[in-house]
């Protein structure tokens, strides 16, 4: 199993690009979610999914859309880039209570 | 959400015994106690989940009092690779998927 796979590693933007980052796990997990990291902080919730189809807003939603058409892919868009979303951005997939991390997208926004 | 509390940060050397604890004194019935630990560069590794009294593993143990408002990781004989930032969470294992970390503790291990 890969577990948790996301792309690409490193990003840089100009302000107002759009991007998508993209999320997979191969474990068959339900529950998937985004949560963004800044430099000595810890892990703040973007949005989640309970399911396929299925998506709810985290702690600081704002700037960001997603969507999960599928149970293995769960991706973060961008819509207007901004420099307040520099950022480490995670993906996790959920298995009761246990979350499984990818290895992160390193994002930086001119 | 039980909110959680843990210190900042601690030092320790190469062998010794390392506790951190942490604080979550609105604990539900249902919720269990799981920590986590990120190096740099890198997403959070499960490390150890209990729901009461004493959990161990390869890696570490876990003890919860009865009254459960506090957990304490110890982490056995740690090595300059122990140098990390570990985080406690508190959730139910049922559902309530909205996961708050805290700021974590910073453990430095010294030579």
């Amino acid at each position: 199993n890969a577990g948790v796979t996301q792309t690409p590693k490193f990003q840089v933007l100009k302000t107002g690009q759009s991007m998508t980052l993209q999320c997979a796990q191969d474990m068959n997990h339900e529950y998937m979610s985004w949560y963004r990291q800044d430099p000595g902080m810890g892990l703040r919730l973007i949005h989640y999914s309970v399911g396929a189809g299925i998506t709810d807003q985290g702690e600081v939603p704002n700037g960001y859309n997603v969507s999960r058409s599928t149970t293995e892919d769960f991706p973060l868009r961008l819509l207007s880039a901004a420099p307040s979303q520099t950022s480490v951005y995670f993906c996790a997939s959920r298995k009761r209570d246990t979350q499984y991390f990818g290895p992160g997208t390193r994002l930086t926004v001119l | 959400l039980a909110k959680t509390t843990q210190p900042i940060s601690m030092d320790s050397y190469e062998g010794q015994e390392v506790n951190i604890t942490c604080s979550h004194n609105n604990i539900a019935t249902n919720d269990y106690i799981t920590w986590y630990q990120q190096f740099p560069s890198q997403g959070p590794r499960f490390i150890i989940q209990g729901y009461k009294t004493k959990v161990t593993n390869e890696v570490a143990s876990l003890f919860i009092p009865a009254d459960r408002k506090s957990s304490t990781l110890s982490l056995p004989r740690v090595s300059l690779s122990d140098t990390a930032v570990y985080y406690c969470l508190v959730g139910d294992n049922t559902g309530g998927f909205k996961t708050i970390f805290g700021a974590g503790t910073r453990l430095f291990v010294k030579a």
